[in-house]
């Protein structure tokens, strides 16, 4: 089946630690993206790639890292220096010659 | 300062009824919009979307209507049905090789049965 495929779909962390959500996607769609939902505050873009080895920060970058080594995946590190990481996180991917953005499923980072 | 602003942060209509959801923008760049379907814990699903070009775009019981002098969109589900209940977003972007999506903070939608 083709998608785009988040993991893992629950995380725990402890305060001070760095942890990865993976994004896969077999669309083969050329852009990705890294939202994150909170409460009331709608999706908010973290980075987004419009290209392998190429990326951008979004509106709230900070605390957070990411990587585009190949076409397919598109991993979001959440840092330590990340004030308040407790959210739903959104990875979605377009193909350049389209105005659609999909989305994965999602994860859940939880802070203890 | 929020570019995409859906003004309502929930709607209750009943079932069988007209479902109307509204969002404006201020920035006059966006030239295409989009409407999203999320329910809890799941990433959200493309509904429908228009471009700045016209006015009105239908796919079945969802159409979506553009007012580019006010910066309104307004999105009709006609019927409305009780799997229609979920949190909607509408979306913009403005184009470009830098192609993103802002996002309104949702409606939640309730069809009453």
């Amino acid at each position: 089946d083709g998608g785009i495929t988040q993991s893992p779909k629950y995380l725990f962390r402890k305060e001070g630690q760095n942890v990865t959500l993976s994004c896969e996607q077999n669309l083969n769609h050329d852009a990705m993206y890294w939202y994150r939902q909170d409460p009331g505050q709608g999706l908010r873009l973290i980075y987004y790639s419009q290209i392998v080895n190429d990326f951008q920060k979004g509106d709230i970058a900070e605390g957070y890292s990411v990587s585009r080594e190949k076409k397919e995946s598109f991993p979001l590190t959440v840092t330590s220096a990340q004030k308040n990481p407790t959210a739903f996180y959104l990875c979605a991917s377009r193909l350049h010659s389209g105005n659609t953005i999909y989305f994965g499923e999602g994860s859940w980072l939880t802070v203890v | 300062d929020q570019q995409v602003k859906q003004n309502s942060p929930s709607l209750s209509v009943q079932e069988g009824r007209i479902s109307i959801l509204n969002c404006d923008y201020t920035n006059s760049m966006f030239d295409y919009f989009l409407w999203y379907k999320k329910y809890p814990a799941e990433g959200p699903t493309f509904l429908i979307s228009i471009s700045s070009i016209k006015d009105k775009n239908e796919d079945g019981r969802f159409t979506v209507f553009l007012n580019k002098s006010a910066k309104h969109l307004s999105l009709h589900i006609v019927p409305s049905q009780p799997g229609d209940s979920a949190v909607y977003f509408c979306a913009a972007s403005a184009g470009g090789s830098n192609y993103k999506l802002t996002f309104g903070k949702g409606t939640l939608l309730t069809v009453n049965p």
